[in-house]
């Protein structure tokens, strides 16, 4: 079963605007990431945040985790045609040294010129 | 050159029908993993491999088996290709002493059965 849950399920936006993306998840984590996907390509990593910190930054992007209500948000800044792609967050609940990820259904985000 | 890379990339088959789907990686991890993806789906994954001889079933390992070659491969076979296999397949690395704890995926299998 798939652990995390993408909001919306797809997202269309025009160029310029923020855009924000939403992930649930039902058991404890280590972390959490969020990966994107170009049409029919292979997942890029994008950016990861631990289970002890609540937000972080990498140049358009911003994610918040909420471990009491096991919630995760992607925020894009200033979107641009370039960010349309699938998004994908994905939990890691392994624990110890073993590392696997379950990953979401994703949110589909089009960026309109 | 890519880092992680797939063969083939694109593979018609018929129901009953063995194949195989090779992944190869130059990054160096031990940890490799086979993954699938239904359209509007994400990712199951299918098995993984820690190392050469550790080899894990994931959320999905039924019709499938694999063969972790040397620290550089990982393969996927389906033994009997049914319908219901039709999917992309993604290979994918990752380093546990990463920093970033990411996975590097390759560019996918498009795999179609009749």
């Amino acid at each position: 079963s798939q652990q995390g849950e993408e909001d919306p399920q797809a997202l269309s936006i025009q160029e310029g605007e923020n855009a924000t993306m939403n992930c649930s998840y039902k058991t404890s984590i280590n972390n959490l990431q969020w990966y994107r996907q170009n049409s029919g390509r292979g997942l890029v990593h994008l950016i990861l945040i631990r289970s002890n910190e609540r937000e972080k930054h990498s140049g358009r992007l911003r994610v918040t985790l909420d471990t009491s209500k096991k919630s995760s948000s992607l925020l894009i800044t200033a979107s641009r045609a370039a960010d349309t792609a699938s998004y994908f967050c994905a939990t890691d609940d392994s624990g110890g040294s073993n590392y696997k990820l379950t990953f979401g259904k994703g949110t589909l985000l089009t960026v309109n010129p | 050159d890519a880092d992680v890379t797939q063969t083939p990339r694109n593979r018609i088959t018929k129901t009953g029908k063995r194949i195989m789907l090779e992944c190869s990686q130059t990054k160096g991890h031990d940890r490799m993993y086979w993954y699938r993806q239904d359209p509007g789906l994400g990712l199951q994954l299918i098995y993984y491999s820690f190392d050469v001889k550790d080899i894990n079933k994931g959320e999905i390992s039924d019709g499938y088996s694999v063969s972790r070659q040397a620290q550089a491969k990982f393969s996927l076979s389906l033994e009997s290709a049914i319908p219901n296999q039709t999917a992309l397949y993604f290979c994918a690395t990752s380093d546990p002493r990463s920093r970033t704890r990411e996975q590097f995926f390759g560019p996918g299998t498009r795999l179609t059965v009749l």
